[in-house]
């Protein structure tokens, strides 16, 4: 049983480019949710997806945007990125049960130089 | 607001000693809590869970933890500490809002381990 997947593992882009990550929740799991990791800092929760529509949202500029497709996988898209755009965005996905366990995938490091 | 907190930024043990990683609350309701560790360059791997019940709750790797419902507290806890647990550990929180929900992350503790 595959668990959360995400590609690519590594990017780099420079200031004002665009970005799309990608992920594959665990199978079973209609339910992703993104965030970000700065250098040093815990998870922020960016937004989450369930029946192809943004559910929920963190506080994070209409620059981070998203989508979920019919088999439940989801993209990440930024724009116009800033310096302070590194991280490693992380992939979770869920079951939309109200009582949700959270698994993560192992992230994409993106670098904006 | 809603908020989680690790006082501790950076705890050093011997393997072989005990650990306790500490994590408060600041939520309206109890909510759901959770403890990740996190490897250099990883993601993160789910530890144990508490959703409700038996406050003492069993994880992976031999670690544990007791929610404190008068501490606002859910405390990792290891009897003995092997090398391989140098990690970052982060506690976690999520409402319980009967749907999906997000989590609030802490800001995370480093574990080192000296032999």
């Amino acid at each position: 049983d595959a668990g959360v997947t995400q590609s690519p593992t590594h990017l780099i882009k420079t200031r004002g480019q665009q970005v799309t990550l990608r992920c594959s929740p665990k199978s079973g799991h209609d339910t992703v949710s993104w965030y970000q990791q700065a250098l040093g800092q815990g998870p922020q929760f960016i937004f989450q997806y369930y029946e192809e529509e943004e559910r929920q949202r963190g506080n994070f500029p209409d620059r981070f945007s998203g989508h979920q497709f019919p088999n439940y996988s989801s993209e990440l898209n930024v724009n116009a990125l800033l310096l302070g755009d590194s991280a490693l965005y992380l992939c979770a996905s869920s079951s939309f049960n109200g009582r949700e366990t959270q698994y993560f995938g192992p992230g994409t490091r993106l670098l904006v130089l | 607001a809603q908020s989680v907190t690790q006082p501790d930024i950076h705890i050093t043990v011997s393997e072989g000693a005990s650990l306790e990683l500490r994590c408060n609350y600041s939520y309206g309701a109890t909510p759901y809590l959770f403890w990740y560790v996190q490897s250099p360059g990883q993601g993160l791997q789910l530890l144990l869970k508490y959703f409700s019940g038996d406050t003492l709750v069993q994880g992976i790797k031999g670690f544990e933890a007791e929610f404190k419902r008068s501490q606002s507290s859910f405390n990792l806890r290891k009897p003995s500490v092997h090398w391989s647990d140098a990690a970052e550990y982060f506690c976690a929180a999520a409402i319980n809002t009967g749907t999906a929900s997000k989590l609030t992350f802490g800001t995370g503790t480093r574990l080192q381990v000296t032999l």
